[in-house]
């Protein structure tokens, strides 16, 4: 089974700050999600990545394979982006593939303050 | 596209009676899956459905059974409601398991009391 980890739990900063959310997995994936909630809204995803880097306008993924380990950036950060930010992987069912699932983080609360 | 539809938004069931969580997606995906979430828990994997006419069990299955006779539809029932089954509960639709990217219904709000 794969575990997820996610710090921080909490997160509070200033508007225009730059954000760094963690996410670490215990088993090799072929992909990771993160996804963004909003308070008492839906989930979306952000991102699907499998290597490097991806970037959506002030916002940017990263992940490393080898460390098992990936990373959401929030550059000027504003208080629109005040949500739960999820980290999920697949939830392997055995070694060597066949996902079933996701297998999530319990999300980072961040809240931007003007 | 409507993309991926739940009903009810919100739900206050009495301990042991029965409902259906209704789920569509309208993109042709094969794969859907149901999850509820809790505070301090996450998300968490009910059943999941790889096609019509086929289901399993994921990580949190008793209590609650689906079908999936159509590509569309995926329905959850709750066949004898329990207080802790009350939670937020969100269905998931992609072309495949979890290296796909997921789409997510907008939730049902389920209370059990």
């Amino acid at each position: 089974k794969n575990e997820v980890e996610q710090s921080p739990q909490n997160l509070t900063a200033q508007e225009g700050e730059f954000i760094t959310i963690n996410c670490s997995y215990s088993v090799g994936i072929s992909a990771l999600h993160w996804l963004q909630q909003h308070p008492g809204g839906g989930i979306v995803s952000l991102f699907m990545l499998s290597s490097g880097k991806k970037k959506h306008g002030r916002l940017i993924a990263t992940i490393n394979i080898q460390e098992k380990h990936s990373s959401l950036h929030i550059t000027a950060s504003h208080p629109r982006d005040s949500a739960v930010y999820i980290c999920a992987a697949p939830r392997l069912l055995y070694s060597g593939g066949g996902a079933d699932g996701l297998t999530f983080g319990k999300g980072t609360h961040l809240i931007i303050q003007p | 596209n409507a993309g991926v539809t739940q009903t009810p938004k919100f739900q206050v069931l009495k301990t042991g009676q029965s409902m259906t969580l209704q789920c569509a997606q309208d993109m042709n995906h094969e794969y859907m899956s149901w999850y509820r979430q809790d505070p301090g828990m996450g998300l968490r994997l009910i059943h999941y459905s790889v096609g019509a006419g086929i289901t399993d069990q994921g990580e949190v299955p008793n209590g609650y059974n689906v079908s999936r006779s159509t590509t569309e539809d995926f329905p959850l029932r709750l066949l004898s409601a329990a207080p802790s089954q009350t939670s937020v509960y969100f269905c998931a639709s992609s072309y495949g398991e979890g290296r796909y990217e997921q789409y997510f219904g907008p939730g049902t709000r389920l209370t059990v009391t």
